[in-house]
């Protein structure tokens, strides 16, 4: 079974604070992707890598960066968090398809506090 | 208008209950997947289908291209199928990243 794991599934951090939300994947994907949840919204897309060391900007990647440098870890960072960050945050991964799509995978999410 | 529309937002049945949920999108698609969300907050793919019909024990999802809308079908429905159903598509056709529905909240009571 695929397996995509996420660090931690309850985080509490200070306003100002860096944050480290770290993503895990056994499945040799090549994607993986950063989403925050949040109510009336849905689920939107952070940031996006489709290899080692690339990345994408998603919808919302303001306050946020990311970091791809082994494939099997994606690593989502608030430079300095603020309280708006407060959110559900989910990881996925998905293998590299070249004109279908495939399956996405995801994580047990990480829910974010910062106070 | 939202890429992709679910409804209903919110759905309560009792237990055995024949339970439909339906998706609307309005960009070109090559796939779409639903999802589900327990409490707790992980997602679980439960289906990737591109046309027809799949089933999964007493799960059934539908699609028609044509008419952009897919819907997921819950057969003898139990308290554990509880949970918010998710329908996302490609935002561009053949693309990884997806669009997301705002989800249906399911709640069968026993």
């Amino acid at each position: 079974d695929v397996k995509v794991t996420q660090s931690s599934r309850y985080l509490v951090k200070r306003t100002g604070e860096k944050v480290f939300l770290e993503c895990v994947q056994d499945m040799d994907h090549e994607n993986m992707f950063w989403y925050r949840q949040d109510p009336g919204l849905g689920l939107r897309l952070i940031y996006f890598s489709y290899d080692v060391k690339m990345k994408e900007k998603g919808d919302i990647p303001e306050g946020y960066s990311v970091s791809r440098e082994k494939k099997e870890r994606f690593s989502l960072i608030l430079e300095s968090a603020s309280t708006n960050q407060t959110s559900m945050y989910l990881c996925a991964s998905s293998e590299q398809g070249r004109r279908m799509n495939t399956e996405a995978f995801f994580g047990q999410g990480t829910r974010l506090t910062v106070v | 208008k939202n890429e992709v529309e679910q409804s209903p937002q919110n759905l309560t049945a009792q237990e055995g209950e024949f339970i439909t949920i339906n998706c609307s999108y309005s960009v070109g698609i090559s796939a779409l997947h639903w999802l589900q969300q327990h409490p707790g907050g992980g997602i679980v793919s439960l289906f990737m289908l591109s046309s027809g019909k799949k089933k999964h024990g007493r799960l059934i999802a539908t699609i028609n291209i044509q008419e952009k809308h897919s819907s997921l079908h819950i057969t003898a429905s139990h308290p554990r199928d509880s949970a918010v159903y998710i329908c996302a598509v490609p935002r561009v056709q053949g693309a990884q990243k997806l669009v997301f529905g705002q989800g249906t909240r399911l709640t069968i009571n026993p």
